[in-house]
């Protein structure tokens, strides 16, 4: 069975910083792009961009640039999101996904697998 | 990026009821086109890809059409357990893009 388990859910000040993980299992973790989703507050889904585990082809969406970095450790199956400086506005829910087709030329997909969220609050 | 816009945004129903959502692409994304559930609390999951193709356990009641951009959702006869939010999701461009939503609700 295809499981993503993510990192529990994280509070933090302005201006920390902050990794969360995903875990895959079930499945050759290094063949398939992983996402990473985010949700603020009773709004909706935003790619903010994906990676091949493979080779760590991390790929950003554009209206995201910048603020946080996207990596891999694939000996451990599991993909990160992290920024090093925490503002308010990146108060959410923060879902990693795997994309429906596997290789590294089907990084433009659909998310098959989802994992549980992982809610992130940035508060002074 | 492609903007995806879906209406309505809230759509109030009954239980029996057909209901149709639709999905409208800024430009042609031929049917690379997803269509997801969200439960509150929960991670959305897949009902149809590539615009009319049903996932693997998902009921027939649900069902996609469409092509270029314009696409629709429909639930054939509404059950308890579809009043949720739903979104759509391009994946013709390299950088894939969701629907703003539409919640469903009684």
């Amino acid at each position: 069975e295809v499981q993503l388990v993510q990192s529990g859910a994280e509070v933090k000040k302005p201006g920390e910083s902050l990794k969360i993980s995903c875990k895959g299992s079930g499945y050759n973790f290094t063949t398939y792009w992983i996402g990473w989703v985010r949700q603020m507050p009773g709004k909706g889904l935003e790619l903010m961009g994906i990676i091949y585990p493979s080779d760590s082809d991390a790929r950003y969406s554009p209206s995201f640039q910048g603020h946080f970095t996207i990596s891999v450790d694939k000996s451990i199956s599991t993909a990160y999101l992290q920024w090093s400086y925490l503002r308010s506005s990146d108060t959410a829910i923060y879902y990693c996904a795997r994309q429906s087709c596997s290789g590294g030329s089907c990084y433009s997909d659909y998310f098959h697998h989802w994992g549980q969220g992982t809610p992130v609050t940035v508060s002074s | 990026d492609i903007q995806m816009t879906q209406s309505p945004s809230t759509l109030s129903a009954s239980v029996g009821d057909r209901v149709t959502i639709t999905c409208r692409a800024s430009q042609n994304i031929n049917n690379w086109l997803a269509w997801y559930q969200q439960k509150p609390g929960k991670a959305p999951n897949v009902l149809i890809y590539k615009a009319s193709t049903l996932e693997s356990g998902v009921p027939s009641r649900f069902s996609g059409s469409g092509s270029g951009t314009e696409f629709t959702l429909t639930i054939s006869s509404l059950q308890p357990d579809d009043f949720a939010t739903y979104y759509c999701q391009q994946y013709e461009s390299s950088s894939v893009t969701f629907g703003g939503g539409t919640k469903v609700e009684i």
